[in-house]
């Protein structure tokens, strides 16, 4: 079965220093990751998405992630928080049977100082 | 091109009451997906329709269902409402049916409160 363990509930960061938040899936195949941003009273926009091809991953507003099979891990990084970044970040893996369902993470809530 | 689009934003409804949420997917997208989001359980996949069927099911009772229309919105139904079903109900549409690739892009959600 699939799965996301996003490892911080809550992360904490000054404006202009780097993000870091973190997420170890689970899958018996090669997933279809994706990182999913909510501001609050909002939906759900993408950020970025795995599908096999390049290992490191660009996304809208400068974020980025990595995946890494040997770690089983896709952690989102930005080198610089901005103001408008503080949101809940969503780790999310796709059904590997091709429904087409997402199982989320439980979310991170990302908080930045000014 | 207009995004996802959930009508109504907010709903107050009372226990035993049903209630109708609607969902517009991107033109040109078929598959319409439904998830729940709550503070308790988090985001959880309710069902997914295409082609007006309903392709794939979460773990929900069936109080929770839903239904396609040929234009490809949908609608999401509960009925004998429960406390415990006040939530935040998200829509998503893709265009790919069928594949766990496909970017599911997601509307700005119904907030249904049960009093």
């Amino acid at each position: 079965a699939q799965s996301v363990t996003q490892l911080d509930s809550h992360v904490s960061v000054s404006e202009g220093t780097p993000v870091l938040l973190r997420c170890n899936y689970s899958s018996s195949y090669s997933p279809s990751l994706f990182w999913y941003v909510q501001h609050p009273n909002k939906g759900l926009q993408l950020l970025l998405k795995y599908t096999s091809a390049a290992t490191l991953v660009k996304g809208i507003n400068g974020f980025e992630a990595e995946f890494k099979k040997s770690e089983t891990s896709f952690h989102l990084t930005k080198p610089s928080a901005h103001m408008s970044d503080a949101a809940e970040y969503f780790c999310v893996v796709s059904d590997v049977t091709g429904a087409n369902n997402l199982f989320f993470g439980t979310g991170t809530r990302l908080t930045v100082i000014p | 091109k207009a995004g996802v689009t959930q009508t109504p934003r907010y709903l107050i409804k009372t226990r035993g009451q049903q209630v109708t949420l609607s969902c517009s997917p991107i033109s040109g997208h078929r598959s319409v997906s439904w998830y729940q989001q709550t503070p308790g359980q988090g985001l959880q996949f309710l069902f997914e329709y295409f082609s007006e069927t309903q392709r794939n099911k979460g773990n929900f009772p069936g109080r929770f269902s839903g239904r396609q229309f040929s234009n490809s919105r949908s609608e999401m139904n509960v009925s004998t409402l429960e406390l415990g079903d006040s939530a935040l109900y998200l829509c998503a549409s893709s265009f790919d049916p069928g594949q766990g690739t496909d970017t599911q892009y997601f509307g700005p959600g119904t907030r249904l409160t049960v009093l």
